[in-house]
């Protein structure tokens, strides 16, 4: 069963912490997405890679890194948490710009 | 920005009801998708239409794009308590690469 993976279910970070979220799939898939969700704003676009080394900004950058050493794995860094982070993160990928995509179960970070 | 609203917000109704939830934009796609969310779970994908006027069934669902490519509808006959979670339509943004979505519908069926 094809699969995306985030590694936490649920993270609790202090404010001005160094965060990392790790997501991978094993779909050998090119395109790879980090989005946050929250009630009344829906899913809003970080950033997200097309290929391997490769990213680029969504709607909403600021605060946030990114990292694709390699094509399965695409990694959300929240440079200094602030509480204003808060909020469900949900990675996905995609085989190429036709097709749906593939979420991961999401990681709800909690910045206290 | 290419934005997608969703109509209604919230929609609670009893099991066997039909309801259809609607998705529409002011802008041209050349597809737009419809996703399926269940709570603490990511999206999962239910369809792609991609031809103006197109009709998809899946099941009880049918899934219709607009003739102009702006919009797109969700119909569900004889709902049934499995049908519950928040329905999400999407189409390719400015980025060419990515999707913006829609705020979903809610939708809450009982038995």
């Amino acid at each position: 069963d094809v699969k995306v993976t985030q590694s936490s279910r649920y993270l609790v970070k202090r404010t001005g912490e160094k965060v990392f979220l790790e997501c991978v799939q094993d779909m050998d898939h090119e395109n790879m997405f980090w989005y946050r969700q929250d009630p009344g704003l829906g899913l809003r676009l970080i950033y997200f890679s097309y290929d391997v080394k490769m990213k680029e900004k969504g709607d909403i950058p600021e605060g946030y890194s990114v990292s694709r050493e390699k094509k399965e794995r695409f990694s959300l860094i929240l440079e200094s948490a602030s509480t204003n982070q808060t909020s469900m993160y949900l990675c996905a990928s995609r085989k190429g710009r036709p097709y749906g995509y593939t979420f991961g179960s999401g990681t709800r970070l909690t910045v206290v | 920005t290419q934005l997608l609203e969703q109509s209604p917000q919230f929609l609670s109704i009893q099991e066997g009801e039909n309801l259809t939830v609607y998705c529409n934009s002011s802008s041209v796609f050349s597809s737009l998708q419809w996703y399926r969310q269940e709570p603490g779970e990511g999206p999962v994908l239910l369809v792609t239409v991609v031809t103006g006027g197109e009709v998809k069934k899946l099941k009880r669902l049918t899934f219709q794009f607009g003739d102009a490519r702006k919009d797109s509808s969700l119909h569900i006959t004889a709902a049934q308590p499995g049908d519950t979670g928040l329905y999400l339509c999407a189409g390719v943004g400015d980025s060419g690469y990515a999707l913006n979505f829609g705020k979903g519908t809610s939708l809450l069926v009982t038995p």
